[in-house]
């Protein structure tokens, strides 16, 4: 069965730190793969996504991500962080014959403290 | 444009009660996917409606139910609930099932609670 692991279940930093969020999944066809952000109180929303070509890319608010097909990773980076970015993320895949179903992990939590 | 609307946002029913939850999708999207989220399971993917029809389901008992109406807005049921469906249902619709570009939109949840 597919499976994502988020290797991290609360990460707390200071505000310019540097962030990244380990995220490794388990299956072997095609793949599309997807960061996914909580802010206390609001709607899942979708910070990027990835489905073919460049390997790194780019989403909201400075968010980055790259994929490593080698090693079935997809983490997400950003290069300094704000006291906004306190949220939960969480990492989804969804596999070539799932229609749109989702799998996600367990998601990380993020603090920031200014 | 209107995001996806969930009804009731807030619910607390009886072990043995059935209960429906409604989604209405954001216009034009024809695609309806249901997640259950626990502290302790996450998020689970229930079941994907598309034209009126189940297109896939997730690993849940037969108590979990659901359809999708000819304007798109989509139902699902639980039956005989137990303390463990306990949990916040969200739905997500998105414009295709699959394409290179599609992506779902979440709603704010319904947030089920059985006593």
């Amino acid at each position: 069965a597919q499976s994502v692991s988020q290797h991290n279940h609360h990460v707390i930093l200071s505000e310019a730190a540097s962030l990244e969020l380990g995220c490794n999944y388990s299956y072997g066809g095609t793949v599309n793969l997807f960061w996914y952000v909580q802010y206390p109180g609001q709607h899942l929303q979708l910070l990027l996504k990835y489905f073919s070509g460049d390997p790194l890319v780019k989403g909201i608010k400075g968010f980055e991500a790259e994929f490593i097909k080698s090693k079935f990773s997809f983490n997400l980076r950003k290069p300094s962080v704000q006291w906004s970015d306190t949220a939960e993320y969480f990492c989804a895949v969804n596999a070539e014959q799932a229609g749109t179903a989702l799998i996600f992990g367990k998601g990380t939590t993020l603090s920031v403290s200014s | 444009k209107a995001g996806v609307t969930q009804t009731p946002r807030y619910l607390i029913k009886t072990r043995g009660q059935q209960v429906t939850l409604s989604c209405s999708p954001i216009s034009g999207h024809r695609s309806v996917s249901w997640y259950q989220q626990t502290p302790g399971q996450g998020l689970q993917f229930l079941f994907e409606y598309f034209s009126e029809t189940q297109r896939n389901k997730g690993n849940f008992p037969g108590r979990f139910s659901g359809r999708q109406f000819s304007n798109s807005r989509s139902e699902m049921n639980v039956s005989t609930l137990e303390l463990g469906d306990s949990a916040l249902y969200l739905c997500a619709s998105s414009l295709h099932r699959r394409t290179d570009t599609y992506e779902q939109y979440f709603g704010p949840g319904t947030r089920l609670t059985v006593t």
